[in-house]
């Protein structure tokens, strides 16, 4: 168990809809990453916020967004969903910016029908 | 941007064997590497990892070596048993953070 907290654990849902991905750090770290992971293939790097502040971009795209909140948790949004979204999505947090010692969430599992 | 090379994508082994894979890199900035194991159904796990100024590194049956000049940096695994059995995932990390695509490794009993 890395620490990291990721709900729901799985996702279903329709074309065209919204869905927000909650996640929950480890306790004392402040930075959050949130990757997107298709099938078959590796980790694309989406966003990192650190402390409440954006500090990174990846393939993010313009329909999806995330924040962190006062108290560390994220959310990611995903809106306009299309049949390519679905894919697991993972959560990580490290220490303050030490990006090569990430704890990985379980992960939110994703179906666009 | 950095670009992380890893090969091979997919490496099956005999139980007991020893398993390599290697990553290049292209960022002369990059300063740690580490190592993430992927089981099925799970989050990544970092297992290792090495900084830009050691050029070995060893934890048990895994060790990592880094050639900074040559840019690249490998994963061992030593007496390789069922449960090393995962998707491994190398990484570059200076200015930004970059995986590789990972190699699915499988270990016959």
């Amino acid at each position: 168990d890395s620490g990291v907290t990721q709900t729901p654990k799985h996702l279903i849902t329709a074309t065209g809809q919204r869905v927000t991905l909650r996640c929950s750090p480890r306790s004392g770290d402040l930075s959050v990453y949130w990757y997107q992971q298709s099938l078959d293939q590796g980790l694309q790097f989406l966003i990192h916020y650190y402390n409440g502040e954006e500090r990174a971009k990846g393939n993010i795209l313009e329909r999806f967004s995330a924040q962190q909140f006062p108290d560390l948790h994220s959310e990611l949004n995903l809106s306009s969903l299309e049949l390519g979204d679905s894919a697991l999505y993972f959560c990580a947090s490290s220490v303050g910016n030490r990006e090569h010692e990430q704890y990985f969430g379980p992960g939110t599992r994703l179906t666009v029908t | 941007g950095e670009n992380v090379e890893q090969h091979p994508s997919t490496l099956s082994v005999q139980e007991g064997d020893s398993a390599v894979i290697k990553c290049t890199y292209s960022d002369s900035a990059s300063n740690y590497f580490p190592w993430y194991k992927q089981e099925l159904g799970k989050g990544p796990q970092l297992i290792i990892d090495i900084r830009s100024n050691v050029g070995e590194k060893k934890d048990q049956r895994i060790a990592v070596t880094l050639n900074k000049t040559a840019k690249h940096f490998s994963l061992h695994i030593t007496e390789t048993q069922p449960e090393d059995s995962a998707v491994y995932f190398c990484a570059a990390t200076g200015n930004q953070f970059y995986f590789g695509t990972g190699t699915s490794l499988t270990v016959i009993p």
